[in-house]
């Protein structure tokens, strides 16, 4: 099982749909979560931290649920240029201790007219 | 406003060549890090560092030497290279594992 598992897409939708990507983690005592957004053939970039309360920045929401450990970002109203690759990505300990980020292998999303 | 600056952008290396890849970061970060993105993989951690002096290593360190020499400055050494590091690689910084990572533009290199 991979430490971190997402739906690799695509997504297509169009224009102002709403849509919703999930993503699961294996290690349950991962400390902090996050949405990177990665466009083609260039480096990741932060979309927003994963609060356990949930949290909200514009048209995003990202909800964590840590007892099935799951972690979601919903899109609403989408852009053409939300277009791009999503990362989830969990910061897990390391077997020789230490902390890593662990990504996940991304959702494509293709938002068209 | 520099961030993270990775170079060189691109590389093609015949087997058995070495070469460094170097990063610099001018937001003082304690915590550095290098990837290796496949299709299909996601990002692997090579070697990462949490402060100068103190480097150690990820999931994938093979083939890879790394040292931390300063803050600044996180530079990673294929020792020889071979076709299987044919990959993008990317440089990151950040405060620590909990806290947004800055990324490098990434090199992508060829190994033929």
């Amino acid at each position: 099982r991979k430490e971190v598992e997402q739906d690799p897409g695509p997504f297509n939708v169009p224009e102002g749909a709403t849509v919703a990507f999930n993503c699961t983690y294996s290690n349950s005592a991962s400390q902090s979560f996050f949405w990177y957004r990665q466009d083609c053939r260039k480096e990741p970039k932060l979309l927003m931290s994963v609060y356990s309360s949930g949290n909200e920045d514009g048209r995003f929401t990202a909800q964590l649920n840590r007892a099935s450990q799951y972690i979601s970002l919903l899109i609403r109203d989408s852009k053409l240029s939300d277009s791009a690759t999503y990362l989830c990505v969990v910061n897990m300990g390391l077997t020789g201790g230490g902390n890593k980020l662990t990504f996940g292998t991304g959702t494509q999303l293709k938002v068209e007219l | 406003n520099a961030g993270v600056t990775q170079t060189p952008k691109f590389q093609v290396l015949k087997t058995g060549q070495s070469m460094t890849l170097q990063c610099a970061q001018d937001m003082n970060h304690e915590y550095m890090s290098w990837y290796r993105q496949d299709p299909g993989m996601g990002l692997r951690l090579i070697h990462y560092s949490v402060g100068a002096g103190i480097t150690d290593q990820g999931e994938v360190p093979n083939g890879y030497n790394v040292s931390r020499s300063t803050t600044e400055d996180f530079p990673l050494r294929l020792l020889s290279a071979a076709p299987s590091q044919t990959s993008v690689y990317f440089c990151a910084s950040s405060w620590d594992t909990n806290t947004e990572a800055f990324f490098g533009q990434g090199t992508r290199l060829t190994v033929v």
